[in-house]
């Protein structure tokens, strides 16, 4: 049972540069998410799809884009990668609603922006 | 907007002493969620809590929700080497995403 699945696990990009992180959860899951995680930061929220169809930003949108290409699969997109990019970005997703039941996360992708 | 806040940022704990990690919401929550991150790992889930004034265990973790529902507690007692990470609160209420404490770093020293 794969759970939450994130490529790549590793990437390092020149500023300028885009990329996307592909994620996909394999539980039937409604919503999904994006967070990073900075130290001493914590989780911050980038986008959430509440289900298949929609998408909303989230704390810290700006510079990043993403798709619900289908119930499974949600990506996360830096067009014009920037320093202030480099983190670990989290991909996670919940069975139902907004914020009641277990939070499934993925093992995170580590970016570096040069 | 909703604010969840976390404390202590650190905690350096010889093995076998407790630990104690505190959530406060700014505003009142439907339910809270409690995560651990190993180093290097993913956020785990640990528990939930939803009625006001509950109270939980996992072997030698205990999790508190406050009578207003506000704020929050995970209580370790004696403390091993396998408890070390970042363990994170998360509040959630309407129709909102959870909104995540920065978290607690627990060093344990054997």
């Amino acid at each position: 049972n794969a759970g939450v699945t994130q490529t790549p696990k590793f990437q390092v990009l020149k500023t300028g540069q885009s990329m996307t992180l592909q994620c996909a959860q394999d539980m039937n899951h409604n919503s999904m998410y994006w967070y990073r995680q900075d130290p001493g930061m914590g989780l911050r929220l980038i986008y959430y799809s509440a289900s298949e169809g929609t998408t909303d930003k989230g704390e810290v949108p700006n510079g990043y884009n993403v798709s619900r290409l289908n119930k499974r699969e949600f990506s996360l997109r830096l067009e014009s990668a920037a320093p202030s990019q480099t983190s670990v970005y989290f991909c996670a997703s919940i069975r139902t609603g907004w914020n009641t039941g277990e939070l499934f996360f993925g093992e995170g992708s580590r970016l570096t922006v040069l | 907007g909703q604010q969840v806040m976390q404390i202590p940022q650190y905690q350096h704990v010889q093995e076998g002493e407790d630990f104690t990690t505190y959530c406060n919401s700014s505003t009142t929550l439907s339910n809270i969620q409690w995560y651990k991150q190993r180093p290097g790992g993913h956020p785990v889930f640990l528990i939930q809590l939803v009625k006001s004034g509950e109270v939980k265990k996992q072997k030698r973790l205990t999790f508190q929700f406050g009578e207003a529902k506000k704020n929050s507690s995970l209580h370790i007692t004696a403390t091993q080497t396998t408890d070390v990470g970042t363990y994170f609160c998360a509040g959630g209420s309407g129709n909102t995403p959870l909104v995540f404490g920065k978290g607690t770093r627990l060093s344990v020293i054997a």
